[in-house]
């Protein structure tokens, strides 16, 4: 299996313009994470999906980001309009649904908003 | 708010020495996972334990689950410049497992 599969790794944009993350999780895992990690907070959970579901979105920071699980192969997350303070690394992850719930991380999106 | 406190923050040794890195919590957790990361890379799962006072070896890796299910350690011995990383404690919880809630990590830096 090729893992969690995530691109861009790498998106440089300007304030303002939209971004767009996308994520191929593993396939047969039916749980899908976001997650955003920055020096000063860790890594935080910005959302979760089950069975292409939207389940937890709590830890989404406001209106500008919103999240997609179309079908049980791809997710997107997208923030409009970015703001450099959305400079950090996000990172997808999913899971099987069953016990001990294992999260397999992709290898993330380093986002720049200058 | 469930909270996963991680020690040390930063820990720099030389190679061949022991450590041990701490993950407690006032919070109970159906079970712990163990995670590294590298630089540029996602955290990659280490280990999971999930039974009070649980432990598992992973070659020179011993982790350990407390009693209560609080609070958890992993011992490298004879630490080598491969185990360099940000080691990342998460305690599962939630219906069916679904929150993950993660330590702030120890880097962890071996000399050679």
């Amino acid at each position: 299996d090729a893992g969690v599969i995530q691109s861009p790794r790498h998106e440089v944009t300007e304030m303002g313009q939209e971004v767009t993350l996308r994520c191929k999780p593993i396939s047969g895992h039916n749980s899908l994470f976001w997650y955003r990690q920055t020096m000063m907070r860790g890594l935080e959970l910005l959302i979760y999906f089950n069975n292409n579901v939207p389940i937890d979105d709590s830890g989404m920071p406001e209106d500008r980001f919103s999240a997609k699980m179309p079908n049980a192969s791809f997710s997107t997350l997208k923030i409009q309009p970015s703001e450099p303070r959305d400079s950090a690394v996000y990172f997808c992850a999913s899971r099987a649904g069953t016990a001990p719930y294992e999260q397999y991380f992709g290898p993330g999106t380093r986002l720049t908003v200058t | 708010t469930q909270l996963l406190e991680q020690s040390p923050q930063f820990l720099s040794i030389q190679e061949g020495e022991n450590l041990t890195v701490y993950c407690n919590s006032s919070s109970v957790f159906s079970s712990l996972q163990w995670y590294r990361q590298e630089p540029g890379e996602g955290p990659v799962l280490l280990v999971t334990v999930v039974t009070g006072g649980e432990v598992k070896k992973l070659k020179r890796l011993t982790f350990q689950f407390g009693d209560a299910r609080k609070d958890s350690s992993l011992h490298i011995t004879a630490a080598q410049p491969g185990d360099t990383g940000l080691y990342l404690c998460a305690g599962v919880s939630g219906t069916s497992g679904s929150r993950l809630t993660f330590g702030e990590g120890t880097q962890l830096t071996v000399n050679p």
